[in-house]
């Protein structure tokens, strides 16, 4: 049974630049939750979707957006890139919404220079 | 605010103790309670969940849950070297069916 797949794995972008990352879930799963996390920092939520539909949302700026496919498959969005936004972007699969078992892709590490 | 709160460590101990892991959250009406394990530059890897009150075993980890005291802990017994990482802990809090996480206890298992 595949993981959960983010790509790329690895971005480098410069300030002012917008970049999409994209997830594919656990097949079967159809909830997908992204985090960002920093180095020293725990996770930190971004958002979650479930049936294609934004379930919750963490204290991020609009330049953060995401959406959620047919298929599950899951982007998410950062506009007008700042150095603050460089971090390890983290998407979790789970069977059902809100809290269940979440089982994590491998990231993908962003730098904004 | 809904929290959940771990000391952050680093928690150091000896190749062959137990090493005691643990978390406390604010939501009296939180349901749901996992453990992660986080090896440095990797993601997340779900080692336990637990929803009842008691002790839950798999092998060398035992999770324990007190609803009551609103806490939950990670008991690695027999620790390996290979059991250094951060551990961080997540609860499902009742009211808006959403995983909170800890911030992480980073564990040391010195050979």
């Amino acid at each position: 049974k595949a993981g959960v797949t983010q790509t790329p794995r690895y971005l480098i972008k410069t300030r002012g630049q917008q970049v999409t990352l994209s997830c594919s879930p656990i097949s079967g799963h159809r909830s997908v939750s992204w985090y960002q996390q920093t180095p020293g920092q725990g996770l930190q939520f971004l958002f979650e979707y479930f049936s294609e539909t934004q379930r919750n949302k963490g204290n991020f700026p609009g330049r953060f957006s995401g959406r959620q496919f047919s298929n599950s498959r899951s982007e998410m969005n950062v506009s007008t890139l700042e150095l603050g936004d460089s971090a390890l972007y983290l998407c979790a699969s789970s069977l059902a919404a809100g809290g269940t078992e979440a089982f994590f892709g491998q990231g993908t590490r962003l730098t904004v220079v | 605010q809904k929290e959940v709160e771990q000391n952050s460590g680093p928690l150091s101990v000896p190749e062959g103790a137990i090493a005691s892991l643990n978390c406390t959250y604010s939501d009296r009406g939180s349901q749901s309670f996992f453990w992660y394990r986080q090896y440095s530059g990797k993601s997340p890897e779900l080692i336990m969940f637990i929803y009842s009150n008691g002790d839950k075993e798999d092998g060398r980890f035992t999770a324990q849950l007190n609803k009551a005291s609103q806490y939950v802990s990670l008991l690695i017994r027999d620790s390996q070297p290979s059991d250094s990482a951060t551990y961080l802990c997540a609860v499902n809090m009742d009211s808006n069916y959403q995983l909170i996480w800890g911030a992480g206890t980073k564990l040391i298992i010195k050979p």
